[in-house]
């Protein structure tokens, strides 16, 4: 069965440092997702793409991120310089239909 | 503002007992809920998606009902096994057609399967 990947499974970086996570959505999806969830809290939406383009992004979503999907198969987050509070669990999802989303296992980010 | 709380906060049940876990939402409007499953570590996995005019539906031993006027669901869990073990995420989605841009997620529920 298909499935989303994400890689790094776990990315450490010093404050300030540029990251990029990256996420291999299923194939024939068509809408794609950034959620984060910091420990003990629960999951937050960040961002959605559909046809190259952002959808929607919520406030968390600042200047210092960034998404991409810079060829066929790729998905990426990049957060330009990072912050303690960056430091999350960040899941890709895809969706065929925006009904159902599909998520991957996720990158542990922590921020030093 | 649109919150979705769950109940309770985390539960340890028997293996083979069954289980309810509570979804209370102040979202509106109300398109569509959906549970999820969260092994540790893991990203979320879809359970079940029920409309407003839904009442219950069924995923196996997962049952999840829905009652729009008083804005509460419910995720039932019959005979429960050691896999079920994860944490059960309330998600409510505003917008008509359901899209994931603007869901809110309630915060979970821990479930123990003991042996």
């Amino acid at each position: 069965e298909p499935e989303v990947t994400q890689t790094p499974s776990h990315q450490v970086t010093q404050m300030g440092q540029e990251v990029i996570l990256r996420c291999v959505p299923i194939s024939n999806h068509l809408y794609f997702y950034w959620y984060r969830q910091i420990l003990g809290q629960k999951v937050e939406f960040l961002v959605s793409f559909y046809n190259n383009e952002i959808s929607e992004k919520s406030e968390i979503f600042d200047d210092q991120f960034s998404v991409e999907r810079p060829d066929g198969s790729n998905f990426t987050l990049k957060i330009r310089s990072t912050k303690l509070e960056d430091s999350a669990m960040y899941f890709c999802a895809s969706s065929p239909t925006r009904d159902t989303q599909y998520f991957g296992p996720g990158t542990r980010l922590t921020v030093l | 503002k649109n919150q979705v709380e769950q109940s309770p906060q985390s539960l340890i049940i028997l293996e083979g007992k069954n289980c309810t876990l509570q979804c209370n939402y102040t979202v509106s409007p109300f398109s569509n809920l959906r549970w999820y499953k969260q092994d540790t570590g893991r990203g979320p996995v879809s359970l079940t998606i029920m409309t407003f005019s839904e009442n219950t539906k069924s995923n196996g031993r997962y049952t999840a009902t829905l009652d729009a006027d008083t804005k509460q669901s419910s995720l039932h869990i019959t005979a429960s096994q050691l896999s079920d073990s994860a944490s059960y995420i309330c998600v409510v989605s505003p917008i008509p057609g359901g899209g994931a841009d603007g869901l809110t997620f309630g915060k979970g529920t821990h479930l123990i399967i003991q042996p």
